[in-house]
């Protein structure tokens, strides 16, 4: 099956630093990613749809300049947290698609810890 | 409000037994149903989907569903349990038509025991 990497897997960060997340579909190409935000034991909660070449679609309640997405090629989307406070401290997951239809299923990065102090 | 729900947060099974993870949806139109697994710190794998014909859909790792559109349901299913089954269970639906985001259910743990 399709493979998407997420990198860093871990991090910590101090409050009021930006860090990056990067999201990456190793072999295929993806004009859409998806970026979601996981607390424990709870569902998933979609963040933003990524387009490539496009702005981000960003779900109600996300705030756009807090949580930037950037993604300039077919195979990699970032998510930057911009003065990142404990609370962003999360487990944020990436997806992709093989293809627009809404019968591709999403393949999912390994997802990233992200620790602010 | 379009929704999924997954009834039980936790399923238990003893080793060798079946297993059945529901799932069942409420949204317009005809949609496209997925399962995924989850282990601890990990990402989500795909196990399975429905897209049209055969109600049994199978899958990765011996799991299989049965999509019943009179009860808009999605159970996800295998014949006998292991303990490397026991993980968190999503399923998720899209719409055939519009922004064709995943609508999540809230996930059930499930608990393979020796």
């Amino acid at each position: 099956g399709a493979v998407v990497s997420q990198h860093p897997s871990r991090v910590i960060c101090k409050s009021g630093t930006s860090v990056k997340i990067e999201c990456r579909s190793l072999d295929f190409q993806a004009t859409t990613m998806f970026w979601y935000r996981q607390f424990p034991k709870k569902s998933l909660m979609l963040m933003a749809t990524s387009n490539e070449g496009s702005k981000a679609t960003y779900e109600q309640g996300v705030e756009k300049d807090k949580f930037l997405i950037n993604h300039a090629s077919l195979t990699l989307s970032t998510l930057t947290v911009t003065s990142a406070h404990p609370e962003d401290s999360s487990f944020y997951i990436c997806s992709a698609r093989e293809g627009e239809a809404p019968s591709y299923e999403q393949y999912f990065g390994p997802g990233t810890r992200l620790t602010v102090t | 409000a379009q929704s999924v729900a997954q009834p039980e947060d936790q399923v238990n099974v003893a080793e060798g037994n079946p297993l059945t993870v529901k799932c069942t949806y409420s949204v317009s139109g005809n949609p496209y149903l997925f399962w995924y697994v989850q282990y601890p710190n990990r990402g989500l794998q795909f196990l399975l989907k429905y897209i049209t014909g055969d109600n049994l859909v199978k899958g990765s790792y011996g799991f299989e569903a049965e999509f019943n559109k009179s009860q808009t349901s999605f159970h996800l299913k295998k014949p006998s349990a292991l303990v490397s089954d026991s993980a968190l269970y999503f399923c998720a639906v899209t719409l055939r038509a519009g922004t064709y985001k995943y609508i999540f259910g809230t996930g059930t743990r499930l608990k393979v025991l020796a």
